[in-house]
């Protein structure tokens, strides 16, 4: 069955930069997504990844995959108070229809950034 | 452009009774899902809609869970009787799909149900 996993908890200082990770465990993935959540929000899409790159840079955000690892990570540069949130990783579970693609999601990493 | 959205945002009601929910996706996106999310957890799809179509639906609890998607556009999520163990955020979300392609999904603020 798929699984995704993550670290519950990441804390890092304001400026700094934050590397949230995330394993997943279905090689047919054909693309893995971030989300960002919000207290009392939905889920808002950050960036995502084709299963064929092994990195994507979008402004603050750098997402690297190793695909013979399975891995995921998601680096935030210059951490601000407002990034505190849950990020959740996804893949992108193929469906034996051929019609869209089910989302797995971890469990979230809870990022807290100090002033 | 409104994205999800879902009403009520919160729901408080007593074990046994019902509960429905209801989602207006995004305009012109094909493709509905419903999930749940439990505290401390990541979404679980409890089902899929293709159009009006619901092609995904092995999550569902059938025998208290029932969803329906008339004429391809609004949702609702019901449940009757609810439990305790029903307590949880039920997420909205859509997506204009491709076979096999990138599947983003916007999601909706979400309704958070308590029951006591």
């Amino acid at each position: 069955g798929e699984d995704v996993e993550q670290s519950l908890f990441l804390s890092v200082r304001e400026g700094d930069s934050s590397v949230i990770n995330c394993t997943y465990t279905d090689s047919s993935s054909t693309y893995l997504y971030w989300y960002k959540q919000e207290p009392g929000a939905g889920l808002q899409l950050l960036t995502y990844i084709f299963s064929n790159m092994d990195m994507k840079q979008d402004q603050r955000l750098t997402v690297l995959l190793n695909k013979k690892d399975k891995h995921l990570s998601l680096r935030i540069a210059d951490t601000q108070t407002g990034d505190s949130a849950i990020y959740f990783c996804a893949e992108s579970v193929g469906i034996s229809s051929g019609s869209a693609r089910q989302l797995t999601f971890g469990s979230g990493t809870q990022l807290t950034v100090l002033p | 452009e409104a994205g999800v959205v879902q009403s009520p945002r919160y729901k408080i009601i007593e074990k046994k009774q019902p509960v429905a929910f209801w989602c207006n996706p995004i305009s012109g996106h094909n493709t509905l899902y419903w999930y749940r999310q439990n505290l401390g957890q990541g979404p679980e799809l409890l089902i899929r809609y293709e159009n009006e179509e619901a092609v995904d639906d092995s999550q569902l609890p059938k025998d208290r869970f029932s969803a329906e998607r008339l004429k391809g556009v609004d949702s609702t999520l019901k449940i009757q009787p609810a439990e305790l163990g029903d307590s949880a955020v039920y997420l909205c979300a859509s997506s204009f799909s491709l076979s096999q392609g990138r599947n983003i999904q916007y999601f909706g603020a979400g309704t958070r149900l308590s029951v006591l």
